[in-house]
């Protein structure tokens, strides 16, 4: 078993719709929980990050942590097209005084209008 | 800062052959990673760097595989030699102590023919 575990979809949903993206994951050391967006042909690029458990809302994007169930989840409102791309769950815990992120698969989101 | 710098962008080689990427990370990160990503597998972290001294290769597939650091400013992936099972978007990656984000280039893009 993965640490981290992604569903890869693909998960096609029709422009303005709430879209729900989800990792569990199962070493409870994790600290930092994070969201990163991947367009096709480009490298990862830092969405959110949360700590610890909880909810943070930026725009029309919400994370969420659930550490007692080990489960993560990334709410995107009124998608659009151009929110089109793959999405990336990463954890990570102290290591040495740093932080090294373990990356789930990826889920790929398709928004048509 | 032009971020992490990747080179080359695309690679095409013949099995056996040796195969170099190169890396430039943004200046003073301190922190260099080094992943693979391949749709089964997702991104797989291969080996870490801190100050230029590597930390942990233990992603690292086979002997195969090798990375130095230098320098602060640069690093080298090379396969030697090359199977056509490595085929894959190699990225390189770079962050500050303390910092959970990692900044990605843009890959290369490797297939073994």
């Amino acid at each position: 078993q993965k640490e981290v575990e992604q569903d890869p979809g693909p998960l096609s949903v029709p422009e303005g719709a709430i879209v729900s993206l989800n990792c569990t994951y199962s070493n409870s050391a994790f600290q930092y929980f994070m969201w990163y967006r991947q367009y096709s042909r480009k490298g990862p690029e830092l969405l959110m990050y949360t700590y610890s458990s909880g909810n943070k809302e930026d725009g029309r994007f919400t994370a969420q942590v659930d550490k007692s169930s080990k489960y993560i989840s990334l709410f995107i409102r009124d998608s659009q097209p151009s929110d089109s791309a793959t999405y990336l769950c990463a954890m990570s815990s102290p290591s040495g005084g740093s932080y090294i992120p373990t990356f789930g698969r990826g889920t790929s989101l398709i928004v048509h209008p | 800062d032009a971020g992490v710098i990747q080179s080359p962008r695309h690679e095409v080689t013949e099995m056996g052959q040796e195969v170099t990427l190169r890396c430039k990370p943004i200046s003073g990160h301190d922190y260099l990673f080094w992943y693979r990503q391949t749709m089964m597998r997702g991104l797989e972290l291969l080996i870490y760097f801190n100050n230029n001294v590597p930390i942990d290769d233990s992603g690292m597939p086979e002997d195969r595989f090798s990375a130095k650091m230098p320098n602060a400013s640069f690093s080298t992936l090379k396969i030697q030699p090359s199977e056509p099972r490595d085929s894959a978007v190699y990225f390189c990656a770079s962050s500050t102590n303390r910092n959970t984000e990692a900044f990605f280039g843009q890959g290369t893009r490797l297939t073994v023919v």
